[in-house]
């Protein structure tokens, strides 16, 4: 069974600090790796999707890169604001549609 | 139009009440999902359909009984919970594109059922 963590839980960090959101996962046969952001009783947004076969995704202030073989991705987001406050979470997707998701990590950043 | 759209946006209801969750996107997807998310926990997958047939049900009570009446409409009915089932009720939907690793979910706001 697909197992899906999240480190760490929770970061507190100054505005304007560059941070890094680590995911793995235990079995690399994905179809594709999502980070998601959430904001306190809303739903999800996708911010990212890696499909298998590539390495990284960029959008805007966001980085996402994959590691298939040792079961990794990291979450980069440069020159955090407050406004990126929330819980980030990743998801693998074993085969179509089944989305697994990590714990998330809840992000704070200080004006 | 890319969003998805779920009433209601609250919902209490005791454990003899009959109620339904509705989900509706009108972005042409052809797979929908249910999820429930306990607080500070990540959403875990209920139901899955695809071409409006229910493709996965991952090992839920028969108290929810998901409907899809149409492309565009998901139903969630609840009858005889439990106060354990309290929690935010998520719906998604994505472009049924299989095998291709292009599936990106959409979600909607959620429904936060309270069971007393």
């Amino acid at each position: 069974k697909q197992e899906v963590t999240q480190i760490p839980a929770a970061l507190s960090v100054p505005e304007g600090e560059n941070l890094v959101l680590n995911c793995s996962f235990t079995d690399s046969a994905i179809y594709n790796l999502q980070w998601f952001r959430q904001d306190p009783g809303k739903g999800l947004t996708s911010l990212l999707l890696i499909q298998s076969s590539q390495r990284e995704q960029t959008s805007g202030r966001l980085n996402a890169s994959l590691d298939k073989s040792s079961g990794r991705s990291t979450l980069y987001i440069a020159a955090s604001q407050p406004g990126d406050s929330a819980t980030y979470l990743c998801a693998v997707d074993p085969r179509s549609n089944m989305l697994t998701f990590g714990g998330g990590t809840r992000l704070m950043v200080k004006p | 139009d890319t969003e998805v759209t779920q009433t209601p946006k609250h919902l209490v209801m005791g454990m003899t009440n009959k109620k339904s969750l509705k989900c509706e996107q009108h972005m042409g997807h052809r797979a929908m999902y249910w999820y429930k998310q306990k607080a500070k926990k990540p959403p875990e997958l209920m139901f899955v359909y695809s071409y409006e047939k229910l493709s996965i049900n991952e090992s839920v009570p028969s108290r929810f009984s998901p409907e899809c009446p149409n492309s565009s409409l998901l139903n969630l009915h609840l009858h005889a919970l439990q106060p354990e089932d309290s929690a935010l009720y998520l719906c998604a939907s994505s472009p049924y594109v299989t095998g291709t690793g292009l599936e990106t979910q959409y979600f909607g706001p959620g429904t936060r059922l309270l069971v007393l």
